[in-house]
């Protein structure tokens, strides 16, 4: 079985543009978390969706966005970026009913912002 | 709020036993994970505790005490590859949102 894949894998931008992340998830699975990894700040949690439903989100301004489509792939969108929003940018997949689940990690994307 | 500690590195020889502690300050919470992540790799999840005691896994444990809000990574017979970081992780009731600890770096020596 596929792993969870994302894309691209590397991305340069200026402040005041803005990305667009896609990540596929695992087959079967329905829900996609992301996460955004800066040194020393572990992974902070940005939303969870499932079933095209966000049902969470972490404490990220409203220039980070998301979206889920029928197929359970997602995007998620970062407008008028900002230096600190490099990151490595990490999408997780998981079957999404159980209580508890393992999070399936993809390999990242690195947005470098100039 | 919500928070977990770790400690930001651990040195450890080839061979030994090392133990990574997580301190919480959360509730309601299902339980307690532990993630491993390669320089330049993706997390890939290591063991996971629902209850309080000891979980074992080949050469990894992990242990968790709710009422000492307190849980800990156990490494037997470290290996080289094992150098990497370790994040333990928290998924809230209902909440479907996963925290994450800032992660310890472990560095193996031969």
């Amino acid at each position: 079985k596929a792993g969870v894949t994302q894309t691209p894998r590397y991305l340069i931008k200026t402040r005041g543009q803005q990305v667009t992340l896609s990540c596929s998830p695992i087959s079967g699975h329905r829900s996609v978390s992301w996460y955004q990894q800066t040194p020393g700040q572990g992974l902070q949690f940005l939303f969870e969706y499932f079933s095209e439903t966000q049902r969470n989100k972490g404490n990220f301004p409203g220039r980070f966005s998301g979206r889920q489509f029928s197929n359970s792939r997602s995007e998620m969108n970062v407008s008028t970026l900002e230096l600190g929003d490099s990151a490595l940018y990490l999408c997780a997949s998981s079957l999404g009913v159980g209580n508890q689940e393992t999070q399936y990690f993809g390999p990242g994307t690195r947005l470098l912002v100039l | 709020g919500q928070s977990l500690e770790q400690p930001s590195e651990v040195t450890a020889v080839e061979g030994a036993i090392v133990q990574i502690n997580c301190t919480y300050q959360t509730s309601g919470f299902y339980g307690l994970s532990w993630y491993q992540q390669h320089d330049g790799g993706a997390p890939t999840f290591l063991s996971y505790n629902a209850l309080d005691g000891l979980e074992e896994t080949g050469r990894f444990s992990s242990f968790l005490s709710r009422s000492d809000s307190y849980g800990y990574l156990l490494l037997q017979e470290l290996q080289m590859k094992d150098s990497a970081s370790y994040f333990c992780a928290v998924t809230f009731t209902g909440g479907f949102k996963t925290i994450f600890g800032a992660g310890t770096r472990l560095f193996v020596k031969a």
